[in-house]
C-alpha cells in the first residue's frame, strides 16, 4: 500500500521556468517530509525538507510547500537549470519511528 | 566522513546462490535502513535497525532475505537462495535520527 504517491513519473522543462513536482500521502500520521534527488547510479541526496508544523521552507531555489489539510506537498525549483535533472523523491516519516516512506519518483528534465 | 559504504557495487550471481551485500554507515549514525529500489515499487523499505537492533522487517518479502547487525559499523543483507525476481537495486541509509537519512550509493544486484 502506497501511502506517498508521486502521480507523475516525468516532468520536463524548459531552463530558466519554474519545475513543480507534487507528492501527495494518506498516512496523517506523517510529521517530517523531505525531497531527494537522485542521479544515475548513485544513491538518493537529500535536498531540502519540511516539518508538519511548517506550511513553507525554502533553501535558495528550492522550496517545498506543505498543506495538511489535502495532504499534498510540492518542490518548486526556480530557476530551474539543467543540472537539476535527475530523478526527485518525495519522502515522509511518521512519529513513531525513523524509517521514511517514499513515493515512486518523478524525472525531471531541464532542457537549454 | 566517506559516507555510506556499500559494497560491493555491482554483483551477478546465478539463480539459487546466496548473496551477501555489505553496509558501513556513517560513524555516529544510530539508525540504519536497507531499502531496494525496483520500476515497479519504487524505493522500497525492507528492513531497519536502531542501535543495532532490529526494528521493523516487515517489508523484508521472503524468508530467503535475512539482514544483521552486529555492530554499529556494519550491516549485511543476505539473500539464499537468489532468484531472478530479486534483481534490483539495493540501498542501505542511515540516520541520526535529526532529520533525514543518507544514502549509500548502492548495490546493483542481478540474478540470472
Amino acid at each position: 500500500d502506497q501511502q506517498v504517491k508521486q502521480n507523475s513519473p516525468s516532468l520536463s522543462v524548459q531552463e530558466g521556468r519554474i519545475s513543480i513536482l507534487n507528492c501527495d500521502y494518506t498516512n496523517s500520521m506523517f510529521d517530517y517530509f523531505l525531497w531527494y534527488k537522485k542521479y544515475p547510479a548513485e544513491g538518493p541526496t537529500f535536498l531540502i525538507s519540511i516539518s508538519s508544523i511548517k506550511d513553507k521552507n525554502e533553501d535558495g531555489r528550492f522550496t517545498v510547500f506543505l498543506n495538511k489539510s489535502a495532504k499534498h506537498l510540492s518542490l518548486h525549483i526556480v530557476p530551474s537549470q539543467p543540472g537539476d535533472s535527475a530523478v526527485y523523491f518525495c519522502a515522509a516519516r511518521g512519529p513513531n519511528g525513523y524509517a521514511l516512506n517514499f513515493g515512486k519518483g518523478t524525472s525531471l528534465l531541464v532542457t537549454p | 566522513d566517506a559516507g555510506v559504504i556499500q559494497s560491493p557495487r555491482h554483483e551477478v550471481t546465478e539463480m539459487g546462490q546466496e548473496v551477501t551485500l555489505r553496509c558501513k554507515p556513517i560513524s555516529g549514525h544510530n539508525s540504519l535502513f536497507w531499502y531496494r529500489q525496483t520500476m515497479m515499487r519504487g524505493l522500497e523499505l525492507l528492513i531497519y535497525f536502531n542501535n543495532n537492533v532490529p526494528i521493523d522487517d516487515s517489508g523484508m518479502p521472503e524468508d530467503r532475505f535475512s539482514a544483521k547487525m552486529p555492530n554499529a559499523s556494519f550491516s549485511t543483507l543476505k539473500i539464499q537462495p537468489s532468484e531472478p525476481r530479486d534483481s534490483a537495486v539495493y540501498f542501505c541509509a542511515s540516520s541520526d535520527g535529526t532529520s533525514g537519512a543518507f544514502f549509500g550509493q548502492g548495490t546493483r544486484l542481478t540474478v540470472v
